[in-house]
């Protein structure tokens, strides 16, 4: 079992629409999780920390859930700019010095 | 303006040549950080530096080497040990424990 997985995709979704990402995470010992965006052929750039409480940035809202070991993120009103690749990250170990990265979800917002 | 700088931004290695890749940072950031990321894949960890003069192998370390002279700069050598090179190199720095890293924007390595 991969230690972050996620749907790999394309979810081809029309703008205007809400779509939603999942992500698993196997390593009870992570205590902070991200989520990035890749643009194609460019570096990660962070999107939002997830926090125990969820947390909403704009249209993005990210929720953790422990006790599953599961990672959302959410985006309303999805514009053509989001199209991206989205990553979930948890850190390895309490330390929290090393990150894994999942396979990434790909998201194509057509108009 | 702080950030991440690596380069090349391609690079193309002959058959048995070592490349060096160059990553440096103005953030005074402890951590710092090598991934390689194959096409469609995610990024894995190849070494990683917490300190000046220290360093630890990641998850695929073989075939690479690295240095930590300077809390500003974090090299990679890719050798000609390692027999599949070409991949998208990324460099991370990291401030405080559980903070996210940030990226340089990347260096391509081809195989001439």
């Amino acid at each position: 079992r991969k230690e972050v997985e996620q749907d790999p995709g394309p979810f081809n979704v029309p703008e205007g629409a809400t779509v939603a990402f999942n992500c698993t995470y196997s390593n009870s010992a992570s205590q902070s999780f991200f989520w990035y965006r890749q643009d194609c052929r460019k570096e990660p750039k962070l999107l939002m920390s997830v926090y125990s409480s969820g947390n909403e940035d704009g249209r993005f809202t990210a929720q953790l859930n422990r006790a599953s070991q599961y990672i959302s993120l959410l985006i309303r009103d999805s514009k053509l700019s989001d199209s991206a690749t989205y990553l979930c990250v948890v850190t390895r170990n309490n330390a929290g010095n090393m990150l894994t990265f999942g396979g990434g979800t790909r998201l194509m917002v057509k108009p | 303006d702080g950030g991440i700088t690596q380069s090349p931004k391609y690079l193309f290695r002959k058959e048995g040549q070592n490349v060096t890749l160059s990553c440096e940072q103005n953030l005074n950031h402890d951590a710092m950080y090598w991934y390689r990321q194959d096409p469609g894949q995610g990024l894995r960890l190849i070494y990683y530096s917490q300190i000046v003069n220290d360093f630890q192998k990641g998850d695929i370390a073989e075939g690479y080497s690295v240095s930590r002279e300077k809390k500003e700069s974090f090299p990679l050598t890719v050798t000609s040990a390692q027999k599949n090179p070409t991949a998208f190199y990324l460099c991370a720095s990291r401030g405080q424990f559980n903070q996210p890293q940030h990226f340089g924007d990347g260096t391509r390595l081809s195989i001439l």
